[in-house]
């Protein structure tokens, strides 16, 4: 069981929006710690999407975006392409556990 | 280009130990945090383990911690992972991935610890 909670899958519709939440606590998104997230394309490693809860890497389209709020965060994307299919997972940092990182458990985008 | 490669991966019995390596290229690898992150088959990532630039700081997972072993050699830019004792249990792709600490944002500047890049992986069986 994960420290953050995200659902186990979402899914749409080409062009539509979709939003991943991501789910924590006091000791670690309520504790204003950052959330980051990572896609994970079939069968390849986990590639950075949004760092600092809502800042692109260069080469990262602007139809994902994050946000974060108390303790919870998401991640949002919108105009859904077929590429768009993969597990998505967010990271923080928890003040209560060693080492301190924590990942969600992940979500399976489907597109339709 | 920053990359990371990571070997060493293989079947291994239970109890027995192994040795992964993560070689980095492209950026100045001394300068940088590094971890270890591990995928078991069909399942999440889970973090495992973690080094400072100059192996000052050094942290593990709990379900990992006294029988892995993190280290570094920054004249060779390269991370290792000595695994003793495993366990079904540590079945899963490893990859090394390395922290990246400080960004600025709405006109302030704050640290935090993000992965990118991540290394392709090398998988690890414990069976017998």
């Amino acid at each position: 069981q994960s420290v953050l909670t995200q659902p186990p899958s979402v899914s749409g519709a080409p062009g539509q929006r979709v939003t991943i939440s991501c789910t924590g606590s006091s000791s670690n998104i309520g504790a204003a710690y950052d959330v980051h997230w990572y896609q994970q394309l079939p069968g390849t490693a986990p590639k950075l999407l949004i760092y600092g809860n809502s800042n692109r890497p260069s080469g990262v389209p602007d139809r994902f975006s994050g946000s974060k709020s108390g303790t919870s965060a998401s991640l949002a994307i919108t105009g859904l392409q077929a590429e768009d299919e993969a597990d998505y997972y967010c990271q923080s940092y928890d003040s209560s556990l060693s080492g301190s990182v924590v990942f969600g458990g992940g979500t399976k985008l489907t597109v339709l | 280009e920053v990359q990371l490669v990571e070997s060493g991966g293989g079947l291994v019995k239970p109890g027995g130990s192994l040795r992964l390596s993560c070689a980095a290229s492209g950026f100045t690898f001394s300068y940088y945090s590094i971890n270890w992150v591990r995928q078991a088959p069909g399942k999440g990532l889970e973090w495992v383990s973690s080094i400072s630039s100059s192996s000052s700081y050094i942290y593990y997972a709990d379900s990992v911690k006294g029988r892995f072993t993190i280290s570094r050699d920054n004249a060779k830019n390269s991370l290792y992972l000595q695994m003793n004792s495993l366990r079904a249990e540590d079945t899963a792709v490893y990859y090394c991935a390395r922290s990246s600490g400080r960004y600025c944002s709405g006109g302030s500047c704050r640290a935090s610890n993000w992965f990118d890049p991540w290394g392709q992986g090398t998988l690890v069986t414990v069976s017998s």
